[in-house]
This record gives C-alpha cells, structure tokens and sequence, in this order.
C-alpha cells in the first residue's frame, strides 16, 4: 500500500534559518504529493501541491519538488519565521482521492 | 476564499450514545472525505464518498460508522454506539477531483466520557 515517512521532529529553529523537512513515499503509479500545515488548536490547510515529477510547489517562501527518482518530497524554506512554527504533514494522493499522511513534523521557530 | 465548515468544533458525549458530526462542503466540489487525528497521532482516512456512494473505507470505518449526504449541500459522519476509542479530532474535506487538493475544515473534536 501507499505510504509516507517524514523527518522525525520536533524541529526547533532560530529565526531566519533554513528549514528542511524531509519527506519520502512509497506509492504505485504516479501520485500528487502535498504538504498541509497545521497551526494549534486549527484544522489542516493546504501548503503547497506538485501533481507530476520535477514539478516544484511553492507558497509563502516554502518549496518542495516532486522527486520521482528519490521518491521523496522535501519542504524548504530559506529563512523561518516565528510565525512559521506549526505541524507540517507531507501527503500523497492517488486518483481514488484517498489522502495518506505523514507523522507529522512539528517545527518551532524561537526569535 | 470557500471554505469548508463543520459543526459542532466540540462534542462532548457518553460512551454508547450516537453522534452525528456534520460537514458543508465547498459547492461546486465532487469528492468529500472524513479524516480523524487522535490526539498527538496522525492523520487517518477513514472513508470517501463520490457520486452518493462511499468509494473507499478503510479498516476503521467498521459498521458502527455511517456518512450520508441528506440534502446536497450537508456532507455527515454517524458513529451509532461511540467508544472511548472514538475520542479524536475529525476532519472533513472536499475536493474537486480524485488526484486535487483536498480542502479540510477546521475538525470536530469528538470526546467521549
């Protein structure tokens, strides 16, 4: 079955520093990738998408290219903000539509 | 931006009793989901639902769980008899298409006493 691995967390980071977020799947065929945020206390929102290889996602400052040789997916962003800490989940999606989610990887980012 | 919307954000209810965790969907989406994330765990699919039919369920949407779309515009999620088990946070979503981003609501957190 379908499945996906995130870089272990929590991640604690000082402003302005790179962020890296590991994430690698294990899919048939050729899946859309995700990453969705989660703020505390919120629901999940949408991050960023790439629905085929060497497509690159990007929002708010964070990239992630679809990887299809490594078959990984990881998050970047070049300097964090304070603002930026969160729950973040990688995720894979098929044409059924079925979501398969990471861990989840909780950053925090200290001034 | 549409969004999509669930009620109640908190119920609180006695083991055994039913609950119905309702969900409005954005409009002019096709496909809706139910996701629960028990606290601190991740994010599970629990089942989808295309065309008024449920096109997937996973291992946990056993018989004590039903959805229905009632009127075209509600999206529900029922567990007849909950249990302490079922405690746990649940999302809906609602996409336009199988492989496109799903849009989650902010998440009912079901507890059960």
């Amino acid at each position: 079955g379908n499945s996906v691995t995130q870089m272990e967390g929590p991640v604690t980071l000082s402003e302005e520093a790179f962020l890296t977020i590991n994430c690698t799947y294990t899919a048939t065929g050729y899946p859309s990738l995700f990453w969705y945020v989660q703020y505390p206390g919120e629901g999940l929102q949408l991050l960023l998408k790439a629905t085929k290889a060497d497509d690159k996602g990007s929002n708010k400052g964070f990239e992630a290219t679809y990887r299809k040789e490594t078959t990984s997916f990881h998050l970047e962003k070049g300097s964090v903000q304070v603002s930026d800490s969160a729950v973040y989940f990688c995720a894979l999606t098929h044409n059924a539509g079925k979501s398969t989610f990471g861990d989840g990887t909780t950053l925090t980012v200290k001034p | 931006e549409p969004e999509v919307t669930q009620t109640p954000s908190h119920q609180v209810t006695q083991m055994g009793q039913e609950v119905i965790l309702r969900c409005v969907p954005i409009s002019n989406h096709l496909y809706f989901y139910w996701y629960r994330q028990i606290l601190g765990q991740k994010v599970e699919f629990l089942v989808s639902f295309y065309n008024n039919e449920i096109s997937e369920k996973s291992e946990i949407f056993d018989d004590q769980f039903s959805v229905e779309r009632p009127d075209g515009s509600n999206f529900t999620l029922k567990i007849r008899s909950t249990k302490l088990e079922d405690s746990a946070m649940y999302f809906c979503a609602s996409s336009t298409g199988g492989r496109w981003p799903q849009h989650f609501g902010d998440g009912t957190r079901l507890s059960i006493l």
